[in-house]
């Protein structure tokens, strides 16, 4: 089975503050890394597709970017909103058409 | 309106009763998988299925069958459930393996088995 490792499990944060958090892949055989959303009681929220190297992509205060050849990926809040709150969830797409999620990164935003 | 439906969305049974939880995209899409969601495990793909006729397992696939007869419809199937297939499963679809689409997660079903 392959790593997907997300760092750090959960983070507490005040509104207003900006934060980011990782998501560690194998860098061999790459296609693609998603990014999700997952607030509790609904299904995961698609974020970002990321699949070149250098990749930027963002969505209002949202950010994330990639590194294929060191397999990582960042996301960036900024100015985290109580409504930020949520599991966001890293999902690495392999060639052999695998997706392999990690276990989230818990962020809890108070106001 | 483009979905992924599960049925039924909670579910109580017991030891050794099989049972059958559906799911159907309208999107036209290839690709189907079936995850379960654990504290602390994150989600693990259990069976996925690139096209009709074409299924494979994932990480976690014991206890479990999966059927694709149609490219809607990828129903999951528990012959004979444990209480260690108690947990939340999320069926979902993108349309190929490997697309550069996301994924569309169904609502969840949420399973216990006495």
């Amino acid at each position: 089975i392959l790593n997907v490792e997300q760092s750090p499990q959960s983070l507490h944060v005040q509104e207003g503050d900006s934060t980011n958090f990782t998501c560690s892949f194998p860098s061999s055989n790459f296609y693609a890394l998603h990014w999700y959303r997952w607030e509790t009681a609904k299904s995961p929220e698609a974020l970002f597709v990321m699949t070149l190297n250098g990749d930027e992509k963002k969505k209002g205060r949202i950010s994330a970017t990639l590194n294929t050849k060191e397999g990582y990926s960042y996301l960036y809040i900024k100015g985290s909103q109580p409504e930020d709150s949520a599991t966001y969830l890293c999902a690495y797409y392999n060639q052999g058409g695998k997706l392999i999620f990690g276990q989230g990164t818990e962020l809890s935003v108070k106001p | 309106e483009a979905q992924v439906t599960q049925n039924p969305r909670y579910l109580i049974t017991v030891t050794g009763k099989k049972l059958t939880v559906t799911c159907s995209q309208n999107m036209n899409h290839e690709y189907m998988s079936w995850y379960r969601q654990d504290p602390g495990l994150g989600l693990r793909q259990i069976y996925y299925s690139m096209n009709v006729e074409v299924t494979d397992k994932g990480d976690v696939p014991e206890g479990y069958k999966v059927s694709r007869k149609e490219k809607r419809n990828f129903p999951l199937i528990l012959e004979s459930p444990s209480p260690n297939q108690t947990s939340l499963y999320f069926c979902a679809s993108t349309f190929y393996a490997g697309s550069t689409d996301t994924q569309y997660f169904g609502p969840g079903t949420r399973l216990t088995v006495l």
